[in-house]
């Protein structure tokens, strides 16, 4: 139990369908991340927030749209996917995104997602 | 760019010990992390390297040589329950995370 969770754990999705990925951390962070990971291939960082507000976007379609109401809680947004974003969905969070300080990264089990 | 290196997959007997290493060419260093992953688990924090030698954790221990880009995780006294994917990621001058692919080892009784 890392203090990241993250819901539903499996999704399975038509490319046609709008759902949302949930993730809540209990550990008192104040930057929160959207990662996919796929087979064989690095973590691919999607989106980080940091005291609710919007740092990265790493070229993300704009069919994912994370949101994030405050620190504890984030949500990535999913409409008319493709088959090729099936895939781990993977949300972490760390004490702060901050110039010159390293932060460890805590992350959840993440959400199995199936674009049919 | 920017590249982090390490073997898709690695195979040891229980009891044994692996290294399993990763090489990295980054933007500025700004230290380097390891990770185990259990399938359909979370990647869980194992070691966190920003000077050169080498830092022991109990069965655990990972090394850094930033001359060379060059670290490695050392896993003694394997359990059946070290089988997982452990994952290497280097910060970078930004502060980012870069990740590598994954290393897969299956421990074998």
């Amino acid at each position: 139990e890392t203090g990241v969770t993250q819901t539903p754990r499996h999704l399975v999705m038509g490319m046609t369908n709008k759902k949302s990925l949930k993730c809540e951390q209990h550990l008192g962070h104040n930057a929160m991340y959207w990662y996919k990971q796929s087979a064989k291939k690095p973590l691919e960082l999607m989106f980080v927030y940091n005291f609710k507000e919007q740092t990265e976007n790493n070229s993300v379609p704009s069919r994912f749209s994370p949101e994030c109401p405050n620190s504890s809680h984030l949500f990535l947004h999913l409409h008319t996917l493709q088959p090729e974003d099936s895939a781990l969905y993977l949300c972490a969070s760390s004490p702060a995104v901050a110039g010159g300080h390293v932060d460890t990264q805590y992350f959840g089990p993440g959400t199995r997602l199936t674009v049919l | 760019g920017q590249n982090i290196d390490q073997p898709t997959e690695m195979t040891a007997t229980e009891g044994a010990i692996v290294q399993i290493n990763c090489t990295y060419q980054t933007s500025g260093f700004n230290g380097l992390f390891w990770y185990q992953q259990h399938a359909g688990e979370a990647p869980t924090f194992l070691s966190y390297n920003v000077l050169d030698g080498l830092e022991e954790k109990g069965r655990f221990s990972s090394f850094l040589s930033r001359s060379k880009g060059y670290s490695y995780l050392l896993l003694k006294e394997l359990q059946m329950k070290d089988s997982a994917s452990y994952l290497c990621a280097v910060m970078d001058s930004n502060y980012q995370l870069i990740w590598g692919a994954g290393t897969k080892l299956i421990i074998k009784p």
